[in-house]
């Protein structure tokens, strides 16, 4: 049993570079979420979404875009990487139906713009 | 939108005693309170969460928190720790009508031997 799973597990990018972060679940949760953790911040929310063609902004969506075309897939996209977006990203996911399910985060992604 | 504030951003203790790591939240509408832990390196694991009910609940480790709503408050205790505890835990709410869940800084906790 997979869970969530995030590729690459590390990064560096240089400014301005674009990059995609990829995150898959195998247990057909409709709910994604991308998150990024940094030092004393906890976890703020970027994106999310509730089912295959649909997403929503979190707090910090600027610098990021997402996609959802199947219901495994969520792939998060930086198109011109700056250092304010050197963080730990993380990918969680949430079953469908009751509203009270907690969430299952991969392993996140250490991502380094230098 | 909710809120939650994790009072303690370090807690050392001393292993096999009890701790406490507080936590308070902030929601203008009923909520569904989560307690997770994130061991170095590694995503975040469901400790315990308080859906409805009785306002104890048990966890996994030996982790136990306290719903209190007058108080807004979902404190976790431990009555006696081990090193292996050692780790970042987190609290976290999210609206019962609501897709978001929104999390606390954080507390670390280090057990000394």
């Amino acid at each position: 049993n997979a869970g969530v799973t995030q590729t690459p597990k590390f990064r560096i990018l240089k400014i301005g570079q674009s990059m995609t972060l990829q995150c898959t679940q195998d247990m057909n949760h409709n709910y994604m979420y991308w998150y990024r953790q940094d030092p004393g911040m906890g976890l703020k929310l970027i994106y999310y979404s509730v089912g295959a063609g649909i997403t929503d902004k979190g707090e910090v969506p600027n610098g990021y875009n997402v996609s959802r075309s199947t219901t495994e897939d969520f792939p998060l996209r930086l198109e011109l990487a700056a250092p304010s977006q050197t963080s730990v990203y993380f990918c969680a996911s949430r079953p469908p139906g009751q509203g009270n399910q907690p969430q299952h985060f991969g392993d996140g992604t250490r991502l380094s713009i230098l | 939108a909710q809120s939650v504030t994790q009072l303690d951003s370090q807690v050392p203790v001393f292993e096999e005693a009890p701790v406490e790591l507080r936590c308070n939240y902030s929601s203008s509408v009923s909520v569904y309170l989560f307690w997770y832990v994130q061991y170095p390196n590694q995503g975040l694991q469901l400790l315990l969460k308080y859906l409805s009910g009785s306002t104890l609940v048990k966890g996994i480790n030996g982790f136990e928190a306290e719903f209190n709503k007058s108080q807004t408050s979902f404190h976790l205790r431990k009555p006696s720790v081990h090193i292996s505890d050692t780790a970042e835990y987190f609290c976290a709410v999210r609206a019962n009508t609501g897709n978001q869940f929104y999390f606390g800084t954080g507390t670390s906790l280090t057990v000394i031997p």
